[in-house]
């Protein structure tokens, strides 16, 4: 079936470093959603991007949909140690289908 | 703050068991769902439900699984014979329009 394809798998990263994770599809998304899990604990709505081009920001985290809707990223601005987990994109090809997701460790 | 609530939080049965899974959506939510997520692998769909039916469902939720909405509160995931490989994390979630929030989890452990 349809895939998103999410890289990179895992990152580490030193506290204050920044980081991206990428969101990939072969066809045309609708909208896109991401998600953080944290170890042990369950995913938490962060986002949801749907027109095209667009970027979000929270904060330190920045959300961006590609111009052609197939492409998504998320990119944390100076990573603190509380940003560690794991962040899923998700969307629907019909079904919901979630990334791999990309697991984020950071050294204090 | 509202939030998606599931029973219980670990269940252990025996291969060939029935087994159910409980949760209780926020109240105010239409849109129901169960993901499960094996040990170290990323969240899989199962189903979601609206309106009394299931309105997707993946190719996992065979004829093992079935859910149901007995009164206006309660959203429950059966496992009619379970399988070694049924065990996982089982996540409910509700949504009202798009986003979705999490219960914390069943984790299921069939021996």
């Amino acid at each position: 079936g349809q895939q998103v394809m999410q890289i990179p798998q895992y990152q580490h990263v030193q506290e204050g470093e920044d980081f991206t994770t990428y969101c990939n599809s072969s066809t045309t998304l609708s909208n896109i959603q991401w998600y953080k899990q944290r170890p042990g604990g369950h995913p938490v709505f962060l986002i949801q991007l749907v027109k095209s081009g667009e970027v979000k920001k929270q904060k330190r985290l920045t959300f961006q949909f590609g111009e052609a809707k197939k492409n998504s990223s998320l990119h944390i601005t100076a990573t603190q140690t509380t940003d560690v987990g794991t962040y899923f994109c998700e969307t629907s090809y019909g079904k919901l289908t979630f990334g791999q997701g990309t697991i984020l460790t950071v050294h204090p | 703050e509202p939030e998606v609530t599931q029973t219980p939080s670990h269940q252990v049965t025996q291969m060939g068991q029935e087994v159910i899974l409980r949760c209780v959506p926020i109240s105010n939510h239409l849109y129901f769902y169960w993901y499960r997520q094996i040990l170290g692998q990323k969240v899989e769909f199962l189903v979601s439900f609206y309106n009394n039916e299931i309105s997707e469902k993946s190719e996992i939720f065979d004829d093992q699984f079935s859910v149901e909405r007995p009164d206006g509160s309660n959203f429950t995931l059966k496992i009619r014979s379970t399988k070694l490989e049924d065990s996982a994390m089982y996540f409910c979630a509700s949504s009202a329009l798009r986003e979705q929030y999490f219960g914390p989890g069943t984790r299921l452990t069939v021996t």
